[in-house]
């Protein structure tokens, strides 16, 4: 077990709403980064934080935006839902920032969204 | 951009030896990475490589020729847990800043 937790664990959303999706990073870890991961595919970046500001972002739309608090937990928005959003959604804490650390990420088990 | 490519199922002997390519294309390129990933699990680390040459670490070994574009991932002495899905990353820098992207994964099956 990692001690990153997510949450909630699954959800079912209708298309055009908005989801807010929580995690709570490894102990001493400064920086979250999250990921989409469709069925049989791998892990899509979306964003990364680092000591609260955006500091890397994937090819996804504004409409997936992210915040980072200063316990360095965090969350992920995703609003005007669409079909193409159902995916399960991995959050991952590191200590220092994509640049500068050896990539060993710790994930947590994610959140499982289904868009109606 | 980034374009990653990994076979997507590869089937293996217990106690063999099987090795998973990876070749990519990126911008900025600034370290490459090996995941595993059981079904209904989350990824975990396995090897970074960011300079050319080998990684060993216990019965997983990681290569990487920069210059190619191409890294592989060579598990010997095959069990029948290292069933999984085995995630190629590479981390690049674009004007959005860094980000870690992930290949597909190769599905690999142990049989006995």
């Amino acid at each position: 077990e990692t001690g990153v937790t997510q949450s909630p664990t699954h959800l079912i959303k209708t298309r055009g709403q908005q989801v807010t999706l929580r995690c709570s990073s490894q102990s001493g870890h400064n920086t979250v980064s999250w990921y989409q991961q469709a069925l049989g595919q791998g892990p899509q970046f979306i964003f990364q934080y680092y000591r609260e500001e955006e500091n890397g972002r994937g090819n996804f739309p504004p409409r997936f935006s992210g915040l980072q608090f200063p316990n360095y937990s965090s969350e992920l928005n995703v609003n005007a839902l669409e079909l193409d959003d159902s995916a399960l959604y991995l959050c991952a804490s590191s200590s220092g920032t994509l640049a500068s650390n050896t990539g060993e990420l710790f994930f947590g088990e994610g959140s499982r969204l289904t868009v109606l | 951009g980034q374009n990653i490519d990994q076979p997507t199922e590869m089937t293996a002997t217990e106690g063999a030896i099987v090795q998973i390519n990876c070749t990519y294309q990126t911008s900025g390129f600034n370290g490459l990475f090996w995941y595993q990933q059981h079904a209904g699990e989350a990824p975990t680390f396995l090897s970074y490589n960011v300079l050319d040459g080998l990684e060993e670490k216990g019965r997983f070994s990681s290569f990487l020729s920069r210059s190619k574009g191409y890294s592989y991932l060579l598990l010997k002495e095959l069990q029948m847990k290292d069933s999984a899905s085995y995630l190629c990353a590479v981390r690049g820098y674009s004007n959005s800043g860094y980000a870690l992207n992930f290949g597909k994964g190769t599905s690999l099956l142990v049989t006995p």
